[in-house]
């Protein structure tokens, strides 16, 4: 049973292109969280996800951010115009009706 | 609003010698506390937690107690090896937050053969 798979591990953009982060959860597993982990802090939440729902977005900034997650097909994080504050690692992470949280291996945002 | 706060890093150990890590908290409610660990170039593992006032969390030799009055966490293990090395976050949440969870900043680990 593969863990919980994010890519790309390391994704560099210029300012003001998009990035698009892509998250798949462990098989069974319908819900997904994204978590933002600047440099030298902690992680912070940023969304909660069900299927074609979005069920808590309170830690998402405002504008330039937004998340899906789709019948089919992997959750997305998708972060438009970034800038450099946008820098730093994603984590996607999963479960099953709200159990025990399994975590990808994040993705590295760079912004040049 | 919930907060963790966890000492800095980065602590240095030779191995077999004893390992503690601060972790202290404030929250609204009666969170569930959580120590996850991140090993080089992988994602967050929940280590052990403790869902309520002095339960005590253990797991690969590794123990914390809830501590309501101190409002702490602390991470022990009292024998570390050099497979240990990594980064250790301290974390809240459960209830009705769910998996909403408030993490510190994380303690990066190095323990020296």
């Amino acid at each position: 049973n593969a863990g919980v798979m994010q890519n790309p591990r390391h994704l560099v953009r210029r300012r003001g292109q998009e990035a698009r982060l892509r998250c798949s959860p462990m098989k069974g597993h319908s819900h997904v969280y994204w978590y933002r982990q600047l440099p030298e802090e902690g992680l912070k939440f940023m969304v909660y996800l069900q299927k074609e729902n979005i069920i808590d977005e309170s830690g998402m900034p405002k504008e330039r951010f937004s998340a899906e997650f789709p019948k089919e097909g992997p959750s997305i994080l998708r972060i438009q115009q970034v800038v450099r504050g946008d820098s730093a690692a994603y984590f996607c992470a999963s479960s099953e009706r709200g159990e025990k949280l399994f975590f990808g291996s994040g993705t590295q945002l760079s912004v040049l | 609003g919930d907060s963790v706060t966890q000492m800095e890093g980065p602590v240095t150990l030779s191995e077999e010698a004893f390992l503690t890590i601060n972790c202290t908290y404030t929250a609204t409610g009666y969170p569930s506390l959580f120590w996850y660990v991140q090993y080089p170039g992988e994602g967050l593992q929940l280590l052990l937690k403790a869902t309520k006032a002095d339960d005590k969390g253990s797991n690969k030799g590794f123990e914390a107690t809830y501590r309501k009055e101190t409002t702490s966490f602390h991470l022990e293990k009292g024998s570390v090896q050099v497979s240990d090395s990594a980064v250790y976050f301290c974390a809240l949440g459960g209830g009705a937050a769910g998996n909403k969870l408030t993490f510190g900043g994380g303690t990066r680990v190095l323990v020296k053969p």
